[in-house]
């Protein structure tokens, strides 16, 4: 079954540094998605993506996050100044939108600021 | 802000048995819920959804029942099995697909 995959499984940063979180989408999936969980808490939603724009975004999605789609099959999150704060798993997902079908996440991103 | 709420943050049942869980919403405007099961290290993984025009939904050992006049959902599976052990998490829409997830429910299925 295709998957949606996440590259790095863990990145460790030092504050104010910029990363760049990696993401594979199945690949005849045209809707994109980033969420992230922050230990203990619950999964928030963060951005969606469509037709190489941002569809929808949330408060948490602030001017130090951005997303592309360099090419044909990435998907990028990156934060450009990380603080202490960013440290979450941050999970990639994706879907054709048609009819009930549902999101499919990849395995995460663990981002540990220090 | 707690739009969606897994009100038990664990539930422990034995092989076989019916396991229930339960998950309370708020926002009358969600009209698509959608369980996901997540494993330690692995994303969330679909289970099961339904639209708010349904009131059951089936698929093998899971079922997802929706009482829109109590904004309840819950999800059963029978039998358990210690493969099912696992964080179930109830999430729910209005469309966009911008999810609202709960807390989780940690599941234990005891052999």
């Amino acid at each position: 079954e295709p998957e949606v995959t996440q590259t790095p499984s863990h990145q460790v940063t030092q504050m104010g540094q910029e990363v760049i979180l990696r993401c594979v989408p199945i690949s005849n999936h045209l809707y994109f998605y980033w969420y992230r969980q922050i230990l203990g808490q619950k999964v928030e939603f963060l951005v969606s993506f469509y037709n190489n724009e941002i569809s929808e975004k949330s408060e948490i999605f602030d001017d130090q996050f951005s997303v592309e789609r360099p090419d044909g099959s990435n998907f990028t999150l990156k934060i450009r100044s990380t603080k202490l704060e960013d440290s979450a798993m941050y999970f990639c997902a994706s879907s054709t939108r048609q009819g009930d079908s549902p999101l499919h996440f990849g395995n995460g991103t663990r981002l540990t600021v220090t | 802000d707690q739009q969606v709420k897994q009100n038990s943050p664990s539930l422990s049942v034995q092989e076989g048995r019916i396991s229930i869980l339960n998950c309370d919403y708020t926002n009358s405007m969600f009209d698509y819920f959608l369980w996901y099961k997540k494993y330690p290290a692995e994303g969330p993984t679909f289970l099961i959804s339904i639209s708010s025009i349904k009131d059951k939904n089936e698929d093998g050992r899971f079922t997802v029942f929706l009482n829109k006049s109590a904004k309840h959902l819950s999800l059963h599976i029978v039998p358990s099995q210690p493969g099912d052990s696992a964080v179930y998490f109830c999430a729910a829409c209005t469309g966009n697909y911008k999810l609202t997830f709960g807390k989780g429910t940690l599941l234990t299925v005891n052999p």
